[in-house]
């Protein structure tokens, strides 16, 4: 089976522009989470999905982050406008329902400058 | 709210030699999971053990086991026979089990480990 894929795998943009990470989970997987890892610090909890829905978006640090998962398949993260503190990398992961362990993509690698 | 701290950023081992990795975490929980992932330079995380704190019994997977200990809150790492494949970020990381369905995990910061030839 496919794995998690995510693109793009790098993104280098400046101050003030947009950018928009795409995650595409595991067929079939209703859960889909994001994380964020900033340079040397923890891998931090961003939010999760149940298919379409948001079930816990907690982790998302301020109103410039919207993520969506439109139909329940793949999901988006946008940033907009970014700011230097939201170089890092991001990771999506996806599971199926219940207690099954998660499965992590390579991750963007976002470069604000 | 839960913590998980990894004290050593950086360790490295002789090819197959044995390496154990530190894990520490705090919580006011009596029930939940506790897994060591593995980020390698392709950068993608797999699982590598997984430890349902109800169980004293250590979870082993071939070369890799962990100690853990719950009334301490230590849950470390050990590679056995270490591989030039097995380089790589070691990540700790705890999930409540509160949430059912909700594989919302805690990580540490990381280590990466340096295999020698």
């Amino acid at each position: 089976e496919a794995g998690v894929t995510q693109f793009p795998s790098h993104s280098v943009i400046e101050k003030g522009q947009t950018v928009t990470l795409r995650c595409d989970p595991i067929s079939g997987h209703d859960n889909l989470y994001w994380y964020r890892r900033v340079m040397g610090k923890e891998i931090k909890f961003l939010l999760h999905f149940v298919k379409e829905s948001k079930q816990d978006e907690s982790g998302m640090p301020n109103n410039r982050f919207l993520a969506e998962r439109t139909g329940g398949t793949y999901s988006t993260l946008k940033v907009q406008p970014a700011e230097l503190e939201d170089s890092g990398v991001y990771f999506c992961a996806s599971s199926q329902v219940g207690d099954s362990p998660l499965h992590f993509g390579n991750g963007t690698r976002l470069t604000v400058t | 709210a839960q913590t998980v701290t990894q004290s050593q950023p950086e360790m490295s081992v002789q090819e197959a030699e044995t390496v154990t990795l530190s894990c520490t975490y705090d919580t006011s929980e009596s029930d939940y999971y506790l897994f060591w992932y593995k980020q390698p330079p392709s950068r993608q995380m797999i699982l590598v053990i997984r430890q349902e704190a109800y169980k004293q019994q250590n979870a082993t997977e071939n070369r890799f086991s962990v100690n853990f200990q719950k009334a301490a809150k230590s849950f470390s790492l050990k590679i056995s026979d270490s591989q030039l494949g097995d380089a790589a970020m070691y990540f700790c990381a705890y999930r409540s089990r509160a949430n059912f369905g909700n594989e919302k995990l805690t990580f540490g910061t990381g280590t990466r480990l340096t295999i020698i030839p």
